[in-house]
Formats: C-alpha cells, structure tokens, sequence
C-alpha cells in the first residue's frame, strides 16, 4: 500500500476567499499525479493530470503545482464559490504497473 | 468526457446473498476497467484490473473467490459479491480509462452496498 496523505482532511471557506490543500506521495517510482474532484452523488472528475516535475496546471478558478522530488502537489481554488463545495483527490500513478493509488480526500465546504 | 455507468447505485441484501454489480462504458470500449473499494473516511482501494477476455488480476488481500469480475465484452465489466456478509456492506465504485496507462479516468457512480 503507498503512503498517498491528504490535507486537511477538510475545510471550510468563505464564498470569495481562497484555500489550498495538500497531496504528498512517494518521491520515487513516480509516474503522474491525477486530482480528482467528487461532488456529492456524482462520479469522480478528473481535473488534472501532472506528468512533469515544476508543472503548473490550472481550469478556470483552479490550478495545481507539482513537485516530484519532494513528493507533493498543492491544488489552490481562488475567490471560492459554493461550486466548489465537493471532495478533492488526488491519486499518485507509480511508474511500473501505472496503478492508481489515492489519498483519503480534502472535503471543501463554501460558505455562502 | 467518456461516460462511464454503474449499476445499481444502491443495495441492501441478506447476509449470505450474492450481489452483481454493472460497471458500463457508455461511449467508448474499454479493455480494462478497474474495481475500487471505499470504507468510511478512507481512501479508494483498488481491488481488482478487469481484462476483456480474461482473467480479472486481484490485490494482494482481495478474495478472488468472494469478489467475482467478469468482463465478457469491451463495454461491460460486473464484480458480483458472493455469500455476502456484513463486513462487506461498503462503497464499491469502477473506473475505465481511454487512453494509455496512466491516463485520467472516467468513473461511474459507485454502488453502495449493505448486508444486513
């Protein structure tokens, strides 16, 4: 089982403000690094998917850094909107068989 | 995006039971879809690769006698829960993919399953 840690395990924003949250992974053997958004009975999303150490990936209001010789990435929503409310993962792909493994998930609320 | 369906999305069955769940590409074929399992607060675990026309490889610690996979064409793969028991109550969901290894996946909407 790979070590892939999220946090917070969950936080709460106010509608306009900005957060940020953390996905940490092993530093070898690596891959990509997929974020996945999951709102409330829906299926997981893919939002991005991060090859390159230093990549930088953003969808409108969100984007992502990555860093594979530390082992982590941040995902930063910025002017948060109640959209946003939903369950973030990220699922590190390890280089031999390109399993997915996944971190528990930062749970966004937005606060209107 | 592909659409990725699954079926049903909830169930209650009696301890001892078998469950079938549907796992469907919608748009597209997929060789190989993949079966994740989810207890409360924790991660997704995978638990099975489905191959098209063969053999489902399992996770170290996944029961390949309990946990039925069968992928008989490209769009359909079922895991199907045999002699159920309550610790098996939890939130199964499958993914498929497109392109290559590694590649982002499409998910369906997980099944979530209680034994009672």
């Amino acid at each position: 089982i790979l070590n892939v840690e999220q946090s917070p395990q969950s936080l709460h924003v106010q509608e306009g403000d900005s957060t940020n949250f953390t996905c940490s992974f092993p530093s070898s053997n690596f891959y990509a690094l997929h974020w996945y958004r999951w709102e409330t009975a829906k299926s997981p999303e893919a939002l991005f998917v991060m090859t390159l150490n230093g990549d930088e990936k953003k969808k409108g209001r969100i984007s992502a850094t990555l860093n594979t010789k530390e082992g982590y990435s941040y995902l930063y929503i910025k002017g948060s909107q109640p959209e946003d409310s939903a369950t973030y993962l990220c699922a590190f792909i390890r280089a031999n068989d390109y399993k997915l493994s996944f971190g528990a998930g930062t749970t966004v609320t937005v606060r209107a | 995006g592909a659409v990725v369906s699954q079926h049903p999305s909830r169930v209650i069955c009696k301890s001892g039971t078998s469950v079938k769940i549907e796992c469907r590409s919608l748009d597209f074929q997929a060789t190989t879809m993949f079966w994740y399992r989810q207890f409360p607060k924790q991660s997704l675990m995978l638990m099975a690769t489905s191959n098209e026309g063969s053999k489902a490889t399992y996770e170290q610690g996944v029961e390949k006698d309990k946990f039925l996979i069968n992928h008989a064409s490209l769009t359909l793969s079922t895991l199907t829960v045999t002699s159920a028991h309550p610790e098996d109550s939890s939130f199964y969901i499958c993914s498929a993919s497109i392109g290559g290894p590694g590649t982002e996946a499409f998910f369906g909407q997980g099944t979530r399953l209680t034994v009672v």
